[in-house]
């Protein structure tokens, strides 16, 4: 079966400061993709990254950052120097070949940056 | 290229009338998703669809739901009879295949009274 945990329901921090959301997940496959998506207060789901099962690589863009461990079945998701637009609530997502590709989201975490 | 379009944005309507949620898919996407998110229960898929084919609604609550998808550019989501208890945000998503990023598009905000 597939799963995702966001153990974190809510965070809040005050601005600039760093904040890490965790995201792990189970799954059989040897072949997956895992994704976050935010959804800031005006209620549309945006894409943020798509990481395979095979690329283990860290990835940074911009403030953003994701650290991929495959051996924690883990895919955190790290914002630096955080801004009042980072406030959202952000979603991880699991899609593995052998369940028809379907997405399986986590619950989400909540972030409010506090100014 | 213009984003996932969905109509109408916001619907309210009463108990037993039929409501009819529309899509229009990112041209070229082959992937289509319906998804319902309630603070209750969060986001959950609904139906998709691959190249216009319905692979998997079991998400499906119920028979007073059933969705459609004609085209490539288009796809129905169709409750009949509506319940207070089907009020949530529908959203429609599609990719270029199953395995790929999902694209949202806004919402359709259902109220049902």
């Amino acid at each position: 079966a597939q799963k995702v945990t966001q153990a974190q329901t809510e965070i809040s921090v005050v601005e600039k400061e760093d904040v890490t959301l965790d995201c792990v997940y189970e799954t059989r496959d040897t072949t997956y993709y895992l994704f976050w998506y935010k959804q800031p207060p005006s209620g549309e789901l945006v894409f943020l990254i798509r990481r395979n099962s095979f690329d283990e690589q860290n990835e940074i863009s911009g403030r953003y950052s994701w650290n991929f461990q495959k051996s924690t079945s883990s895919f955190n998701f790290t914002i630096t120097a955080s801004q009042v637009v980072d406030s959202a609530v952000y979603f991880c997502a699991l899609s593995a070949a052998n369940t028809g590709n379907q997405f399986y989201f986590g619950t989400g975490t909540s972030l409010t940056v506090i100014p | 290229d213009a984003g996932v379009i969905q109509s109408p944005r916001h619907e309210v309507t009463e108990m037993g009338q039929e409501v009819t949620l529309r899509c229009k898919p990112i041209s070229g996407h082959n992937s289509l998703f319906w998804y319902r998110q309630t603070m209750m229960r969060g986001l959950e898929l609904l139906i998709y669809f691959n190249n216009n084919v319905p692979i998997d609604d079991s998400g499906m609550p119920e028979d007073r739901f059933s969705a459609k998808m004609p085209n490539a550019s288009f796809s129905t989501l169709k409750i009949q009879p509506s319940e207070p208890r089907d009020s949530a945000v529908y959203f429609c998503a599609s990719s270029l295949m199953a395995t790929y990023e999902q694209y949202f598009g806004p919402g359709t905000r259902l109220t049902v009274t």
